[in-house]
């Protein structure tokens, strides 16, 4: 049971470039989550998806993109990468339900963009 | 919009005593979840504990205790016995509404003194 696993663990990036976290996981949770951390803060939703064909915007959207064509994978786009996205990023997927609520997290990807 | 602050940007504590790191919310929901969850040097994010709101009785995990004042908009973590395998940021989150995103507070690093 691999839980969620998000590729690729390091990257780096120079203005401008694009680029595609992946992530999956293999719990059939209905929910699943995309999260930013910077130094010293704590983590800010960017985008989330409630099932197959469903996202929505969290609180820090601009510069990305989601797309959520299965129940396994809900990769994160960044187009025209800047330093402002400079983070640690994670995926977070969870059922959905009160009685079960709980977030399960990849281990992250760490992001720099010169 | 929920709110998570954490007051304590840095807490220490000796090994084996017991430390309290403060949490706070704002909402305007009836029916929320919380959380404490742990994020060491490994980047990992590891769920401690958590509290549903229409619970009247504080949560307790082993070690790990939570002070859960609805009223006060308060959750603070209490750890018993420290130890230096505790040492880490600690994060407070609210989740709550029908899409179960978290919303975190800014974190607070725990030292485990030996």
């Amino acid at each position: 049971n691999a839980g969620v696993t998000q590729t690729p663990k390091f990257r780096i990036l120079k203005i401008g470039q694009s680029m595609t976290l992946q992530c999956t996981q293999d719990m059939n949770h209905n929910y699943m989550y995309w999260y930013r951390q910077d130094p010293g803060m704590g983590l800010k939703l960017i985008y989330y998806s409630v099932g197959a064909g469903i996202t929505d915007k969290g609180e820090v959207p601009n510069g990305y993109n989601v797309s959520r064509s299965t129940t396994e994978d809900f990769p994160l786009r960044l187009e025209l990468a800047a330093p402002s996205q400079t983070s640690v990023y994670f995926c977070a997927s969870s059922w959905g339900t009160a009685d079960k609520e709980k977030l399960f997290f990849g281990s992250g990807t760490q992001l720099s963009v010169l | 919009a929920q709110t998570v602050t954490q007051s304590q940007p840095e807490m220490s504590v000796q090994e084996a005593e017991t430390v309290t790191l403060s949490c706070t919310y704002d909402t305007s929901e009836s029916d929320y979840y919380l959380f404490w969850y742990k994020q060491p040097p490994s980047r990992q994010m590891i769920l401690v504990i958590r509290q549903e709101a229409y619970k009247q009785q504080n949560a307790t995990e082993n070690r790990f205790s939570v002070n859960f004042q609805k009223a006060a908009k308060s959750f603070s973590l209490k750890i018993s016995d420290s130890q230096l395998g505790d040492a880490a940021m600690y994060f407070c989150a609210y989740s709550g509404g029908s899409n179960y995103k978290l919303t975190f507070g800014k974190g607070t690093l725990l030292t485990v003194n030996p």
